[in-house]
């Protein structure tokens, strides 16, 4: 079984500085997806940035990066020019196999709060 | 295109009572899938499915029942409510994300058990 942990429960950063989100995961697989989600207080949940563990290069999305270390099984998300709609939950998430549906495993959780 | 769709938003059940929370997508996906969020939580997979007359368990499957007669509903089923299933639960769908496709996430059910 996957394991996903995130050992920030809550984070908190100055509008427009950089904070970064850390995530290690447990796993025997060598084919997988990990994700980051947001989840703003309306529970929705916003598909932040992916990368598939085949790719040696990090993946970047806008303000969002992420340090995907395949050896140490890390994966953390890098928010640039924080705003304040950044405010949110954020959980990391583990999808083990490439040619797979939609089976995640998600850690716990950290509350970012971006402040003015 | 409504994308996934779930209904009830908001239910209250007394314990051992029984309901049904539906889950529908109109994007003709293989796959389904449904999750729990516990407060302070992520999500937990309860349920899956591969396709229409498929389904399997995920992580925490104890208390809830499944069916996929169609490819785009989903219904979970709880059989005797509990409170420990007060939660707030999302249905998911998807293609094969090998192709580049994206998890499309309904937006929550709210479940209260008294």
């Amino acid at each position: 079984a996957q394991t996903v942990t995130q050992s920030q429960p809550e984070m908190s950063v100055q509008e427009a500085e950089t904070v970064t989100l850390s995530c290690t995961y447990d796993t025997s697989e060598n084919n997988y997806y990990l994700f980051w989600y947001k989840q703003p207080p309306s529970r929705q949940m916003i598909l932040v940035i992916r990368q598939e563990a085949y790719k040696q290069q990090n993946a970047t999305e806008n303000r969002f990066s992420v340090n995907f270390q395949k050896a140490a099984k890390s994966f953390s998300l890098k928010i640039s020019d924080s705003q304040l709609g950044d405010t949110a939950m954020y959980f990391c998430a583990f999808m083990k196999g490439y040619n797979a549906g939609n089976m995640l495993t998600f850690g716990g959780g950290t509350r970012l709060m971006v402040k003015p | 295109n409504a994308g996934v769709t779930q209904t009830p938003k908001f239910q209250v059940l007394k314990t051992g009572q029984s309901m049904t929370l539906q889950c529908a997508q109109d994007m003709n996906h293989e796959y389904m899938s449904w999750y729990r969020q516990d407060p302070g939580m992520g999500l937990r997979l309860i349920h899956y499915s591969v396709g229409a007359g498929i389904t399997d368990q995920g992580e925490v499957p104890n208390g809830y029942n499944v069916s996929r007669s169609t490819t785009e509903d989903f219904p979970l089923r709880l059989l005797s409510a509990a409170p420990s299933q007060t939660s707030v639960y999302f249905c998911a769908s998807s293609y094969l994300l090998g192709a580049g496709n994206t998890i499309y996430f309904g937006e929550g059910s709210w479940l209260t058990v008294v």
